[in-house]
């Protein structure tokens, strides 16, 4: 796929296990965040998302938290699943009309093992 | 409902040749977004529609690179001429608007290759 050539960070995982996947932005104004999941082949699939005015938020299996003060923000997925297994990225915003653009991070790649 | 849709898939063309791709948004989302991801690089923003006008397009990298939208449906993204360092994989993203804050959907993407 297109991560070819990538030099990723790479996370491996046990099935079942629980994976935190981290990131750190780098615009403090920077107020709306998502975590994409791009398996190979695929576009960025949305997974999550969460504004500057939490900390956490869950979803299904998914947990983002977000440390404003450090300018980090994780993914936790809990009870992997071999579908997990993907390239995921981080990308942040500014929530502004006119400021849409999302910038994201190099990605990492978690691998679920069997 | 249908997402982003995205065509060619892939787009082999030699340097100095002329491609353009498709993108196809949601439907009846106002905003429509163009990314590419070139090797080894991070996904990096291009441009950005609202409707059929561009509201930013800080990230295009030349004036090799021209995009349109035009009845603020589907839009195109002409490189002409390629050149090598123009390929990678392109995507396409769309979000209903208006505003920021919202969530951007992305298409498969078309992984061109200039030789």
């Amino acid at each position: 796929g297109e991560s070819v050539g990538l030099h990723l960070p790479t996370l491996s995982v046990q099935e079942g296990d629980n994976s935190i996947i981290n990131c750190a932005y780098s615009n403090s104004a920077s107020d709306y965040f998502i975590w994409y999941k791009q398996e190979s082949g695929k576009g960025p699939q949305f997974i999550i998302d969460i504004r500057s005015n939490m900390d956490k938020r869950q979803g299904q299996r998914v947990t983002v938290l977000l440390n404003k003060t450090v300018k980090h923000l994780s993914l936790q997925i809990a009870a992997t699943q071999p579908g997990d297994s993907a390239v995921y990225f981080c990308a942040e915003n500014i929530s502004n009309f006119g400021n849409e653009k999302l910038t994201f991070g190099t990605g990492t790649r978690l691998t679920i093992i069997p | 409902e249908a997402g982003v849709t995205q065509f060619p898939s892939h787009s082999v063309i030699e340097k100095g040749q002329t491609v353009t791709l498709r993108c196809d948004p949601i439907s009846g989302h106002d905003n429509l977004y163009w990314y590419r991801r070139v090797m080894g690089k991070e996904i990096k923003f291009l441009l950005h529609f609202v409707k059929e006008s561009k509201q930013d397009e800080s990230g295009m990298p030349n004036n090799r690179f021209l995009a349109e939208r035009t009845g603020g449906t589907y839009s195109t993204l002409k490189v002409q001429p390629a050149e090598l360092e123009d390929s990678g994989v392109y995507f396409c993203a769309s979000s209903l608007g208006p505003g920021g804050g919202d969530t951007q959907y992305f298409g498969p993407g078309t992984r061109l290759t200039v030789l």
